[in-house]
Order: C-alpha cells, then sequence, then structure tokens
C-alpha cells in the first residue's frame, strides 16, 4: 500500500468556486504534513504546513484528521492562478528518508 | 538568503556517457533529498542525506547512480552509462532538519539523445 495517496483529479472548476482536496496516508505514526503546489515544468513549492488544530492562509484551508489518517485542502474563491497540481506531504520518523510525496491532484480554474 | 541551487539547468547526453549533477542546499540545511520527476508524472525518491548518518539510498534504480554529499553542504547524483530511460528532471532539495518542510532547487533537466 502506498504511504500516501491522492486523487489525480483532474478537477476543473470556473472562477470563484470553492474546491477541496483529500489525501489519506497509511502510517498512523506520521509526524509532519504539508501541502505544496507545482507548476507546469516547475519545482514544487511549499504552499502551507497543516497542523492538528486545522490552519488558514487566506483563500486556503488546510485539516488534518489523524484518527482517519488523512488530510484537506480547501481552496476559496478560485482564482486562474491556483490552476496547478497540488501535492500532499507526509513524514515519520525514520532513521531513513521521512518525506513521502502524494502523486498530486490537478486543479484547472476556468475563466 | 539563496535557495537551493542546482546545476546545470539543462544537461543533454548521448547515450553511455556519464553525467553529474550539482545540488547546492539551503545553508545549515542538514537534510538533502534527490528526487526525479518523468514527464508528467509524481516525483520519484532516489536518496537521501541526514547530517553524518548513513544515507538512504533505498530509491536509486540501479548500480549505475550514485550520488555524494561532501562535507555536509554540496551534493553530487552521478549516473553512469546514462540510458534513454533516465531522461527526466532530477530535483534536489533540503530541509534544516528532517521532519521540516523541504524546499526545492528548479531542478535540472536531463535528456539522454
Amino acid at each position: 500500500r502506498k504511504e500516501v495517496e491522492q486523487d489525480p483529479g483532474p478537477f476543473n472548476v470556473p472562477e470563484g468556486a470553492t474546491v477541496a482536496f483529500n489525501c489519506t496516508y497509511s502510517n498512523s505514526a506520521s509526524q509532519s504534513f504539508f501541502w505544496y503546489r507545482q507548476d507546469c515544468r516547475k519545482e514544487p513549492k511549499l504552499l502551507m504546513s497543516v497542523y492538528s488544530s486545522g490552519n488558514e492562509d487566506g483563500r486556503f484551508t488546510a485539516q488534518l484528521n489523524r484518527a482517519s489518517q488523512y488530510i484537506s485542502l480547501l481552496i476559496r474563491d478560485s482564482k486562474l492562478s491556483d490552476s496547478a497540481t497540488y501535492l500532499c506531504v507526509v513524514t515519520k520518523r525514520y532513521t531513513g528518508n521521512q518525506f513521502y510525496f502524494g502523486t498530486g491532484t490537478s486543479l484547472t480554474v476556468i475563466p | 538568503g539563496a535557495g537551493v541551487s542546482q546545476s546545470p539547468s539543462n544537461k543533454v547526453t548521448e547515450k553511455g556517457k556519464d553525467v553529474e549533477l550539482r545540488c547546492d542546499p539551503i545553508s545549515g540545511h542538514t537534510a538533502l533529498y534527490w528526487y526525479r520527476q518523468s514527464l508528467g508524472q509524481g516525483l520519484e525518491f532516489l536518496i537521501y542525506f541526514q547530517g553524518n548518518s548513513a544515507p538512504d539510498k533505498s530509491g536509486l534504480p540501479s548500480d549505475r547512480f550514485s550520488a555524494e554529499r561532501t562535507g555536509g553542504s554540496v551534493s553530487t547524483l552521478t549516473i553512469q552509462r546514462t540510458q534513454q530511460e533516465d531522461s527526466a528532471v532530477y530535483l534536489c532539495a533540503s530541509s534544516a532538519t528532517a521532519n521540516t518542510e523541504a524546499f526545492f532547487g528548479q531542478g535540472t533537466r536531463l535528456t539522454v539523445v
């Protein structure tokens, strides 16, 4: 079973819409959680960390549900510039590689 | 401050040649990761360095791939006897410590012809 699973989409939404992505992880000992954004032919960039209490950054809200082992990202009032692939990342305590990336969810915001 | 720097940005090489890709992490970051990404695909983990610990090489696809990190800073990924299937973008990332957010370089686009 993969460490991190995401619905690849694509999600095609009109400008101004609200869209939500979920990501599930398999290891209950996972420690840190992040959302990254990757534009076409660019490197991934950190969008936001995800905290247990949930956190918000402008139009973006991230939530963590440890009991069900999933994290979510909500984007309100979608802009054309939000079009990108969104990657969820989970880390866990381990002596080796600790960063696990989902395969990404593609979002296209349509005018 | 400077971010993660990778060089070269683009590399075209002939099949069978060796290539070296360089990554300069953010100063003071103890963790360094190499990934590769083929067109339209997700990130594939290659190797992870953390401080002075032995690197996690579990993602290296074959013994043609190797990497080192000198002095806990700059890292070099070497691919010997390149094959066409090695064509991809090679991404390096660093983080202050394990489990903290990672920052990526712009990547090296490798094309094997």
